[in-house]
């Protein structure tokens, strides 16, 4: 397996823009996940879907930010407008079971300007 | 509020010896912990996980330790090897959380040849 695939490795965007991160997760796999890391905050999870259903969203910092999981194969974490605040690395992850490792993608750095 | 810190944001051993990270956690509720390994520019990668109703996993060079009564935990390489240079970040979850997983702020393990 790839493991989990995010895209773009890389977003370079100017303040107001709306970003869209992406990420499959591993086949199979019934749990998502996205983290944020920053300097300040460290790790932190943003939002948790479980079977493409989104279970808790109480990390996700603000309403400009969106989450979806149309099918068990693809997600998207949407930032709209940007702001240079949200610059940091997204990670998703994806997990089988409760109680087992969540498998992290190379994560996407955002970078707003 | 940290529910999981990493007090030692930094660490140097020498090739050969024993690695000792730690890591202290606040939430009573927490009965999972991981421990994840960070490359520059990769997504972390699991290492060793242990249940709270254990208090002690071993696998390879890696052993986590757990004191619940001290929410406590540590992990040592043994022996240490160049390529464990890297950040490593305890994670913890309660049992009715999926594996939204709380992070510490990570310990950079330095191992000199």
């Amino acid at each position: 397996d790839a493991g989990v695939i995010q895209s773009p490795r890389h977003e370079v965007t100017e303040m107001g823009q709306e970003v869209t991160l992406r990420c499959k997760p591993i086949s199979g796999h019934n749990s998502l996940f996205w983290y944020r890391q920053t300097m300040m905050r460290g790790l932190e999870l943003l939002i948790y879907f479980n079977n493409n259903v989104p279970i808790d969203d109480s990390g996700m910092p603000e309403d400009r930010f969106s989450a979806k999981m149309p099918n068990a194969s693809f997600s998207t974490l949407k930032i709209q407008p940007s702001e240079p605040r949200d610059s940091a690395v997204y990670f998703c992850a994806s997990s089988l079971f409760r109680n087992t490792e969540a498998f992290f993608g190379q994560g996407t750095r955002l970078t707003v300007v | 509020d940290q529910q999981v810190k990493q007090n030692s944001p930094s660490l140097s051993v020498q090739e050969g010896r024993i690695s000792i990270l730690n890591c202290d956690y606040t939430n009573s509720m927490f009965d999972y912990f991981l421990w994840y390994k960070k490359y520059p520019a990769e997504g972390p990668t699991f290492l060793i996980s242990i249940s709270s109703i254990k208090d002690k996993n071993e696998d390879g060079r890696f052993t986590v330790f757990l004191n619940k009564s001290a929410k406590h935990l540590s992990l040592h390489i043994v022996p240490s090897q160049p390529g464990d240079s890297a950040v490593y970040f305890c994670a913890a979850t309660p049992n009715n959380a999926g594996n939204m997983l709380t992070f510490g702020g990570g310990t950079r393990l330095m191992v000199k040849p």
